[in-house]
């Protein structure tokens, strides 16, 4: 059973406009969590954090908002640029001191100009 | 230049043949994982290890095997027990299992079963 899940595969935003990729997970042991973003036939690359103890982080055009109650983290970003254009992956670490990263199936992001 | 190298970027391999993706790294990192990439399936968890000579299985072990002999390495052998091989594979370190370290992650392995 998928314990991190992106349920919307795909989001198309015409440049300048906000983002929104949505993540939900279902393990309440987790308590960091992250973004990546991938181009084909790359590795991911990190993008930004944000821990437990947090609803919030920021880091220029990127904002990431976690609610815990709710199991559930997106990342906002804000102005969309073609270059955002990318499969983003949202990823859980579980337990303090945890394990490897568990990631979800990612959205592919279009941004159009 | 720090960072991850994975080695060779493009694989072919016939069937019924073992082969060993490389994965060397020279950030100073304790643990190392590999991850493997399927369209539509995100990254699913191969095998990690989070120091020398220990490894540990992960959601997709079967028909893999990896070793750690050195902090720097990481190979992966894909053996002829795994029954759907092709995909892209993905190497990542990370400074150890403390909390809130990020995975860095090398340029990936495209490993086509002809």
């Amino acid at each position: 059973d998928q314990q991190v899940k992106q349920n919307s595969p795909s989001l198309s935003v015409q440049e300048g406009r906000i983002s929104i990729l949505n993540c939900d997970y279902t393990n309440s042991m987790f308590d960091y969590f992250l973004w990546y973003k991938k181009y084909p036939a790359e590795g991911p690359t990190f993008l930004i954090s944000i821990s437990s103890i947090k609803d919030k982080n920021e880091d220029g055009r990127f904002t990431v908002f976690l609610n815990k109650s709710a199991k559930h983290l997106s990342l906002h970003i804000v102005p969309s640029q073609p270059g955002d254009s990318a499969v983003y992956f949202c990823a859980a670490s579980p337990n303090r001191g945890g394990t490897a990263l568990i990631f979800g199936k990612g959205t592919t992001l279009s941004v159009s100009s | 230049d720090g960072g991850i190298t994975q080695s060779p970027k493009y694989l072919f391999r016939k069937e019924g043949q073992n082969v060993t993706l490389s994965c060397e790294q020279n950030l100073n990192h304790d643990a190392m994982y590999w991850y493997r990439q399927d369209p539509g399936q995100g990254l699913r968890l191969i095998y990690y290890s989070q120091i020398v000579n220990d490894f540990q299985k992960g959601d997709i072990a079967e028909g893999y095997s990896v070793s750690r002999e050195k902090k720097e390495s990481f190979p992966l052998t894909v053996t002829s027990a795994q029954k759907n091989p092709t995909a892209f594979y993905l190497c990542a370190s990370s400074r150890d299992r403390g909390y809130g370290t990020e995975a860095f992650f090398g340029q990936g392995t495209r490993l086509t079963v002809v």
